[in-house]
């Protein structure tokens, strides 16, 4: 089984709907991440949690929110999608005995029409 | 503030063939350094990092790294390419942060195609 997972593979929504994309891990590490990909882009950070009562701002989170709901959940929230916010979105875990080697879920692709 | 560029966008290998992919950095630490793989489809892999030990790392699938502080570059090698090597491979730096947070920083991506 794999370690971490995401709900849904595959997203189609219309501009200004509400979606969440949700993470969950069975690694039992405390840090999870949201990232998401551009062609070009690489990868880049929306929000990132070192446990459930800390969520920490990335370098894209406008448009985007988070919830922690236990260690192993880490969802993130399209309060109102848009087009530009069609992308592949990733999850990823870390912990500190790890150092920062992150593990990556199979991401998410998401189409705002 | 760190940064990281992969010099290629696209390679293209006969299979048998060696692989090169180029990444070049910028740092003002001693740099943590990672190669991920990602397979149509499916999420990143790590293929290997470098943490100040070994310059020369090897990973998985035969694949290995030399990080050269002098030339700031973390090269890609692989001595015989496989059709299932064909896939997009990102280079990473690790950016030392506050709090005790490394934030991982991503090249845009190499992808690898691999020819019979």
């Amino acid at each position: 089984d794999a370690d971490v997972t995401q709900t849904p593979r595959n997203r189609i929504t219309k501009t200004g709907k509400r979606i969440m994309l949700e993470c969950s891990q069975t690694k039992g590490h405390d840090r999870m991440y949201w990232y998401r990909q551009d062609p070009g882009l690489g990868l880049r950070l929306i929000y990132y949690s070192f446990d459930v009562k800390d969520i920490n701002k990335g370098e894209i989170s406008d448009g985007y929110s988070v919830s922690r709901q236990a260690q192993a959940k880490f969802s993130l929230s399209l309060e109102s999608a848009i087009p530009n916010q069609t992308a592949l979105y990733f999850c990823a875990t870390s912990d500190l005995t790890g150092g920062e080697t992150q593990y990556f879920g199979p991401g998410t692709r998401l189409l705002v029409l | 503030a760190q940064s990281v560029t992969q010099l290629d966008s696209h390679v293209s290998v006969s299979e048998g063939t060696p692989v090169l992919l180029r990444c070049n950095y910028s740092s003002s630490y001693s740099p943590s350094l990672f190669w991920y793989v990602q397979h149509p489809n499916k999420g990143l892999q790590l293929l290997l990092k470098y943490t100040s030990a070994a310059t020369l790392v090897k990973g998985i699938n035969g694949f290995e790294a030399e990080f050269k502080k002098s030339e700031t570059s973390f090269h890609l090698t692989k001595p015989s390419a496989h059709m299932s090597d064909a896939a997009e491979y990102f280079c990473v730096v690790s950016d030392h942060g506050s709090g005790g947070y490394n934030k991982l920083i991503f090249g845009a991506g190499t992808r690898l195609a691999v020819h019979p």
